[in-house]
Protein backbone atom coordinates (compact mmCIF):
# COMPACT_ATOMS: atom_id res chain seq x y z
CA UNK A 1 0.00 0.00 0.00
CA UNK A 2 1.16 3.48 -0.44
CA UNK A 3 1.90 5.63 2.55
CA UNK A 4 -0.24 8.81 3.64
CA UNK A 5 -0.12 10.44 7.06
CA UNK A 6 -3.28 8.98 8.93
CA UNK A 7 -4.57 12.71 9.75
CA UNK A 8 -4.07 16.45 8.68
CA UNK A 9 -5.69 19.56 9.90
CA UNK A 10 -5.94 22.76 9.06
CA UNK A 11 -8.13 26.29 9.53
CA UNK A 12 -10.67 27.90 6.98
CA UNK A 13 -9.02 29.68 3.90
CA UNK A 14 -5.58 27.92 4.93
CA UNK A 15 -3.82 25.53 2.35
CA UNK A 16 -3.21 22.01 2.86
CA UNK A 17 -1.06 19.17 0.96
CA UNK A 18 -1.51 15.51 1.54
CA UNK A 19 1.11 13.05 0.67
CA UNK A 20 1.60 9.74 -0.60
CA UNK A 21 4.45 7.75 -0.80
CA UNK A 22 4.78 4.74 -2.98
CA UNK A 23 7.80 3.42 -4.90
CA UNK A 24 9.18 3.45 -8.24
CA UNK A 25 6.96 0.62 -9.34
CA UNK A 26 3.70 2.50 -8.89
CA UNK A 27 3.89 6.30 -8.74
CA UNK A 28 7.60 6.72 -9.37
CA UNK A 29 7.45 4.55 -12.60
CA UNK A 30 3.87 5.43 -13.89
CA UNK A 31 2.19 9.26 -14.24
CA UNK A 32 -1.42 7.27 -13.34
CA UNK A 33 -1.96 8.87 -9.82
CA UNK A 34 -5.80 9.40 -8.63
CA UNK A 35 -6.86 11.03 -5.56
CA UNK A 36 -10.47 10.37 -4.03
CA UNK A 37 -12.47 11.92 -1.30
CA UNK A 38 -14.33 10.16 0.62
CA UNK A 39 -17.60 12.08 3.19
CA UNK A 40 -18.21 9.69 6.25
CA UNK A 41 -21.06 6.93 5.28
CA UNK A 42 -20.63 7.86 1.53
CA UNK A 43 -18.98 6.33 -1.51
CA UNK A 44 -15.23 7.51 -2.75
CA UNK A 45 -15.63 10.43 -5.45
CA UNK A 46 -12.80 11.05 -7.77
CA UNK A 47 -11.09 14.39 -7.57
CA UNK A 48 -7.65 14.24 -9.36
CA UNK A 49 -6.42 11.36 -12.07
CA UNK A 50 -3.37 11.28 -13.82
CA UNK A 51 -1.71 13.06 -11.61
CA UNK A 52 -3.15 16.61 -11.79
CA UNK A 53 -6.24 16.45 -14.23
CA UNK A 54 -10.01 17.26 -12.74
CA UNK A 55 -12.93 15.79 -13.45
CA UNK A 56 -15.25 18.39 -14.70
CA UNK A 57 -17.14 19.71 -11.89
CA UNK A 58 -14.72 19.20 -9.21
CA UNK A 59 -13.23 22.79 -7.29
CA UNK A 60 -10.28 24.48 -8.91
CA UNK A 61 -9.08 24.67 -4.99
CA UNK A 62 -8.22 20.74 -5.34
CA UNK A 63 -4.73 20.52 -7.31
CA UNK A 64 -2.11 17.50 -7.89
CA UNK A 65 1.50 16.69 -8.80
CA UNK A 66 4.00 14.38 -8.20
CA UNK A 67 7.95 14.43 -7.70
CA UNK A 68 9.47 11.00 -7.43
CA UNK A 69 7.41 7.91 -5.76
CA UNK A 70 5.74 10.71 -3.88
CA UNK A 71 2.51 12.25 -4.91
CA UNK A 72 0.80 15.39 -3.50
CA UNK A 73 -2.52 16.96 -3.46
CA UNK A 74 -2.98 20.13 -2.10
CA UNK A 75 -6.44 22.02 -1.10
CA UNK A 76 -6.66 25.83 -1.05
CA UNK A 77 -9.00 28.23 0.53
CA UNK A 78 -10.14 25.08 3.02
CA UNK A 79 -13.70 24.84 4.10
CA UNK A 80 -15.69 23.09 6.47
CA UNK A 81 -16.86 20.73 3.15
CA UNK A 82 -13.39 19.52 2.52
CA UNK A 83 -13.58 17.53 5.85
CA UNK A 84 -13.35 13.95 4.70
CA UNK A 85 -11.04 11.27 4.29
CA UNK A 86 -8.79 11.13 1.48
CA UNK A 87 -7.55 8.05 -0.40
CA UNK A 88 -4.41 8.56 -2.75
CA UNK A 89 -4.39 5.45 -5.86
CA UNK A 90 -1.16 4.19 -8.57
CA UNK A 91 -1.47 2.43 -11.31
CA UNK A 92 1.72 -0.09 -11.20
CA UNK A 93 1.70 -1.89 -14.28
CA UNK A 94 -0.80 -4.67 -15.78
CA UNK A 95 -3.77 -2.87 -14.54
CA UNK A 96 -2.91 -3.45 -11.10
CA UNK A 97 -4.04 -0.73 -8.65
CA UNK A 98 -2.69 0.06 -5.43
CA UNK A 99 -4.03 2.95 -2.65
CA UNK A 100 -3.34 4.24 0.02
CA UNK A 101 -3.98 3.74 3.18
CA UNK A 102 -5.70 7.33 3.35
CA UNK A 103 -5.66 10.61 5.30
CA UNK A 104 -8.61 11.72 7.73
CA UNK A 105 -8.54 15.83 6.80
CA UNK A 106 -10.17 17.97 9.70
CA UNK A 107 -11.17 21.54 9.26
CA UNK A 108 -10.75 23.33 12.57
CA UNK B 1 -23.27 6.26 -16.76
CA UNK B 2 -24.50 4.23 -13.73
CA UNK B 3 -23.82 1.80 -11.58
CA UNK B 4 -26.50 -0.12 -9.45
CA UNK B 5 -25.00 -2.87 -6.84
CA UNK B 6 -26.83 -5.27 -5.61
CA UNK B 7 -28.09 -5.58 -1.73
CA UNK B 8 -26.66 -6.72 1.75
CA UNK B 9 -25.36 -10.13 1.79
CA UNK B 10 -24.77 -12.14 5.54
CA UNK B 11 -22.56 -15.47 5.01
CA UNK B 12 -20.98 -17.64 7.05
CA UNK B 13 -17.62 -18.28 7.03
CA UNK B 14 -16.05 -20.71 4.31
CA UNK B 15 -18.76 -20.14 2.39
CA UNK B 16 -19.39 -17.81 -1.13
CA UNK B 17 -20.58 -14.59 -1.71
CA UNK B 18 -21.22 -13.29 -5.42
CA UNK B 19 -21.75 -9.41 -5.85
CA UNK B 20 -23.44 -7.76 -8.72
CA UNK B 21 -23.53 -4.02 -10.30
CA UNK B 22 -25.46 -3.36 -13.23
CA UNK B 23 -24.43 -0.89 -15.36
CA UNK B 24 -26.77 1.78 -17.26
CA UNK B 25 -26.10 4.71 -19.40
CA UNK B 26 -23.80 3.33 -21.62
CA UNK B 27 -22.05 0.12 -23.13
CA UNK B 28 -20.46 -2.04 -20.64
CA UNK B 29 -17.76 -3.01 -23.59
CA UNK B 30 -16.38 0.70 -23.37
CA UNK B 31 -15.39 0.80 -19.96
CA UNK B 32 -13.54 -1.56 -17.47
CA UNK B 33 -15.08 -2.45 -13.95
CA UNK B 34 -13.38 -2.58 -10.89
CA UNK B 35 -14.04 -3.80 -7.51
CA UNK B 36 -13.02 -2.77 -4.52
CA UNK B 37 -13.80 -3.22 -1.00
CA UNK B 38 -13.15 -1.20 2.65
CA UNK B 39 -13.88 -2.87 6.03
CA UNK B 40 -15.45 -1.19 8.99
CA UNK B 41 -13.31 1.81 9.83
CA UNK B 42 -10.50 0.70 7.41
CA UNK B 43 -9.52 2.09 4.13
CA UNK B 44 -9.34 1.25 0.05
CA UNK B 45 -8.77 -1.84 -1.16
CA UNK B 46 -8.39 -2.75 -4.96
CA UNK B 47 -9.57 -6.22 -5.52
CA UNK B 48 -9.49 -6.60 -9.14
CA UNK B 49 -11.19 -5.88 -12.64
CA UNK B 50 -11.96 -6.71 -15.91
CA UNK B 51 -12.66 -5.39 -19.21
CA UNK B 52 -15.94 -6.92 -20.54
CA UNK B 53 -14.62 -6.36 -24.21
CA UNK B 54 -11.69 -8.79 -23.67
CA UNK B 55 -13.79 -11.08 -20.90
CA UNK B 56 -10.06 -11.23 -19.19
CA UNK B 57 -9.54 -10.15 -15.17
CA UNK B 58 -7.17 -9.81 -13.48
CA UNK B 59 -6.79 -9.99 -9.61
CA UNK B 60 -4.76 -8.66 -7.07
CA UNK B 61 -2.46 -11.04 -5.35
CA UNK B 62 -4.07 -11.47 -2.58
CA UNK B 63 -7.26 -12.58 -3.52
CA UNK B 64 -6.03 -15.09 -6.21
CA UNK B 65 -7.17 -18.52 -5.74
CA UNK B 66 -10.86 -17.43 -4.46
CA UNK B 67 -11.95 -14.80 -6.65
CA UNK B 68 -13.55 -14.20 -10.09
CA UNK B 69 -14.81 -11.30 -11.41
CA UNK B 70 -17.18 -11.63 -14.42
CA UNK B 71 -19.25 -9.67 -16.71
CA UNK B 72 -21.94 -10.41 -18.68
CA UNK B 73 -22.53 -8.41 -22.13
CA UNK B 74 -25.63 -8.97 -22.69
CA UNK B 75 -27.34 -7.48 -18.96
CA UNK B 76 -24.51 -5.03 -18.52
CA UNK B 77 -23.87 -6.20 -15.32
CA UNK B 78 -20.61 -7.22 -13.72
CA UNK B 79 -20.16 -10.26 -11.05
CA UNK B 80 -17.52 -10.33 -8.50
CA UNK B 81 -17.44 -13.94 -6.24
CA UNK B 82 -15.37 -14.26 -3.19
CA UNK B 83 -15.05 -17.62 -1.48
CA UNK B 84 -13.47 -19.40 1.35
CA UNK B 85 -14.95 -16.40 3.23
CA UNK B 86 -13.54 -15.43 6.78
CA UNK B 87 -14.51 -12.96 9.03
CA UNK B 88 -11.98 -10.36 7.95
CA UNK B 89 -13.71 -10.42 4.40
CA UNK B 90 -16.57 -8.64 6.36
CA UNK B 91 -16.47 -5.34 4.13
CA UNK B 92 -18.40 -2.86 2.21
CA UNK B 93 -17.90 -4.03 -1.51
CA UNK B 94 -18.25 -1.20 -4.29
CA UNK B 95 -18.12 -1.90 -8.41
CA UNK B 96 -16.32 1.02 -10.04
CA UNK B 97 -16.24 2.14 -13.58
CA UNK B 98 -12.91 3.28 -15.28
CA UNK B 99 -13.68 4.31 -18.07
CA UNK B 100 -10.43 6.24 -19.49
CA UNK B 101 -8.64 3.53 -21.29
CA UNK B 102 -5.45 3.74 -22.81
CA UNK B 103 -2.58 1.90 -24.58
CA UNK B 104 -4.97 -0.44 -26.03
CA UNK B 105 -3.58 -3.70 -27.59
CA UNK B 106 -5.09 -7.23 -28.85
CA UNK B 107 -6.14 -8.48 -25.59
CA UNK B 108 -6.19 -5.36 -23.16
CA UNK B 109 -6.59 -1.66 -22.23
CA UNK B 110 -5.02 0.12 -19.22
CA UNK B 111 -7.44 1.60 -16.88
CA UNK B 112 -6.22 3.74 -13.94
CA UNK B 113 -8.96 5.51 -12.80
CA UNK B 114 -12.44 4.88 -10.91
CA UNK B 115 -14.24 7.51 -12.15
CA UNK B 116 -17.80 6.28 -11.64
CA UNK B 117 -18.73 4.39 -8.17
CA UNK B 118 -21.56 1.97 -6.94
CA UNK B 119 -23.38 2.77 -3.61
CA UNK B 120 -21.39 -0.51 -2.40
CA UNK B 121 -23.00 -4.07 -0.92
CA UNK B 122 -22.50 -4.98 2.35
CA UNK B 123 -20.91 -8.08 3.14
CA UNK B 124 -21.49 -9.76 6.59
CA UNK B 125 -19.33 -12.76 7.41
CA UNK B 126 -20.35 -14.33 10.60
CA UNK B 127 -21.08 -17.97 12.27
Amino acid sequence: ALAQPASVSGSPGQSITLSCTGSSSDIGGHDYVSWYQQHPGQVPQLLIYDVNLRPSGVSHRFSGSKSGDTASLTISGLQAEDEADYYCCSYAGDNILVFGGGTKLTVL
Amino acid sequence: VQVEQSGSEVKKPGSSVKVSCKTSGGTINSYALIWVRQAPGKGLEWMGGIMPIFDRANYAQRFQGRIKITADESTNTGHMELGSLRSEDTAVYFCAIASKLSDCGVTRCQYDTLDTWGLGTMVTVSS
